[in-house]
């Protein structure tokens, strides 16, 4: 397994704020990284696929980046519809382990 | 539009084994080029992979549950199944099916809504 780490495991931010979301991954994975979006009571929304590439349909106020061990996801002003939790996941290797998840509250 | 719809039991006794559908709509399961795999989330926590299934056949488990998951395809119903044996309470979780690329550089980008299942007796 590839144990996958997020920080911070929440934030507080406003409005118009810019937001970094870090994942780190025990071993490289090669941007094979994805990000999600989850509202309460929905399934998870595709944000981000390999490290950088935006889904296609998302604002783009989203971004990531990142390399080897090492992915951020920004939201460069933070709307009121972003106030949700954010998720990263491995694709490099199975079984495709998650990160632990980062609530953004107001 | 892909649509992905989970159907089965919302409540499971302990010991049974849990036994769920996924439909898929708008796009054929046979396509050469998806995977199709089963997530659960415990209320209030976070995500874990299951495992998923290429339309042959050929499935990949998590290693934490594979003594106790088998996912199937039934191409000709353009469906993909999970059974879960020797279920406990921990078991309990809003369970999603998606769909990912084969190479896994795509992303998990259609999921169906979720089904929660309850182990209790």
């Amino acid at each position: 397994d590839i144990p996958m780490t997020q920080s911070p495991s929440s934030l507080s931010a406003s409005v118009g704020d810019r937001v970094i979301i870090t994942c780190r991954a025990s071993q490289s994975i090669s941007s094979y990284l994805d990000w999600y979006q989850q509202k309460p009571g929905k399934a998870p929304k595709l944000l981000i696929y390999g490290a950088s590439s935006l889904q296609s349909g998302v604002p783009s106020r989203f971004s990531g980046s990142g390399s080897g061990t090492e992915y951020t996801l920004t939201i460069s002003s933070l709307q009121p519809e972003d106030f949700a939790t954010y998720y990263c996941q491995q694709s490099y290797s199975t079984p495709r382990t998650f990160g632990q998840g980062t609530k953004v509250e107001i | 539009q892909l649509q992905l719809q989970e159907s089965g039991p919302g409540l499971v006794k302990p010991s049974e084994t849990l036994s769920l559908t996924c439909t898929v709509s708008g796009g054929s399961i046979s396509s050469s080029s998806y995977q199709w795999g089963w997530i659960r989330q415990p209320p209030g926590k976070g995500l874990e992979w299951i495992g998923s299934i290429y339309y042959s056949g050929t499935t990949y488990y998590n290693p934490s549950l594979k003594s106790r998951v088998t996912i199937s395809v039934d191409t000709s119903q353009n469906q993909f199944s999970l059974k879960l044996s020797s279920v406990t309470a921990a078991d309990t979780a809003v369970y999603y099916c998606a769909r990912h690329d084969r190479w896994g550089v795509s992303g998990l980008d259609f999921w169906g809504q979720g089904t929660l299942v309850t182990v209790s007796s």
